[in-house]
């Protein structure tokens, strides 16, 4: 696609619940990273997949938090028994190329979030 | 873990030229730095990236000196519009390349 599409853009869900948050990166991109945002904040990195492995999970806040990524493209984060600490918007990012390539241009883009509130 | 550092806030006038910097001690050998804007309710977007020198482009600037340890986002003749939250973004020495670390971010306010 023209950009990378996020999915749900808002989820209010309560407390206990699982979620699942969607990205479909751009075409062709082979590294995918997931990224949270609580209010105010800044960006804390969650995980990174280069083609459909995920190198380093140690940024998932706790083992409620997982990632898959399938055929090298969408990839979804599911958050298991929501907590309202959960609460954010969850964005997600894609690059050509994996970081620490050195290659010049290789840009990660980022969608537009999934805004998740847990009541 | 890479730490970078920029100033929380910064405060501007339009027209004039703001200069935003990043530390960053500990910024991987082959990895560049680039620079991001995000506006409320959005995803950061791209503003420029660059490994060492100078990059321009058609909305700024970047001075990265020949150590690397830090970068100088430059905005000329700053608009209302361009009131946001700028972050740098570098590689992850400590962790081989997997963890990208933002900032924390400096949101700059631009008055008439």
């Amino acid at each position: 696609g023209a950009g990378v599409s996020q999915s749900p853009s808002n989820k209010v869900t309560e407390k206990g619940k699982d979620v699942e948050l969607r990205c479909d990166p751009i075409s062709g991109h082979t590294a995918l990273y997931w990224y949270r945002q609580s209010l105010g904040q800044g960006l804390e990195f969650l995980i990174y997949f280069q083609g459909n492995s995920a190198p380093d999970k140690s940024g998932l806040p706790s083992d409620r938090f997982s990632a898959e990524r399938t055929g090298g493209s969408v990839s979804t984060l599911t958050i298991q028994r929501t907590q309202q600490e959960d609460s954010a918007v969850y964005l997600c990012a894609s690059s050509f190329l994996g970081v620490g390539t050195g290659v010049s241009g290789n840009t990660i883009y980022f969608g537009e979030g999934s805004w998740l509130t847990v009541v | 873990l890479a730490k970078t550092t920029q100033p929380i806030s910064m405060d501007s006038y339009e027209g004039q030229e703001v200069n935003i910097t990043c530390s960053h001690n500990n910024i991987a050998t082959n990895d560049y730095i680039t620079w991001y804007q995000q506006f409320p309710s959005q995803g950061p977007r791209f503003i420029i990236q660059g490994y060492k020198t100078k990059v321009t482009n058609e909305v700024a600037s970047l001075f990265i000196p020949a150590d690397r340890k830090s970068s100088t986002l430059s905005l000329p003749r700053v608009s209302l519009s361009d009131t946001a939250v700028y972050y740098c973004l570098v590689g992850d020495e400590d962790t081989g390349f997997q963890k990208l670390v933002f900032g924390t971010g400096t949101r700059l306010l631009v008055s008439p």
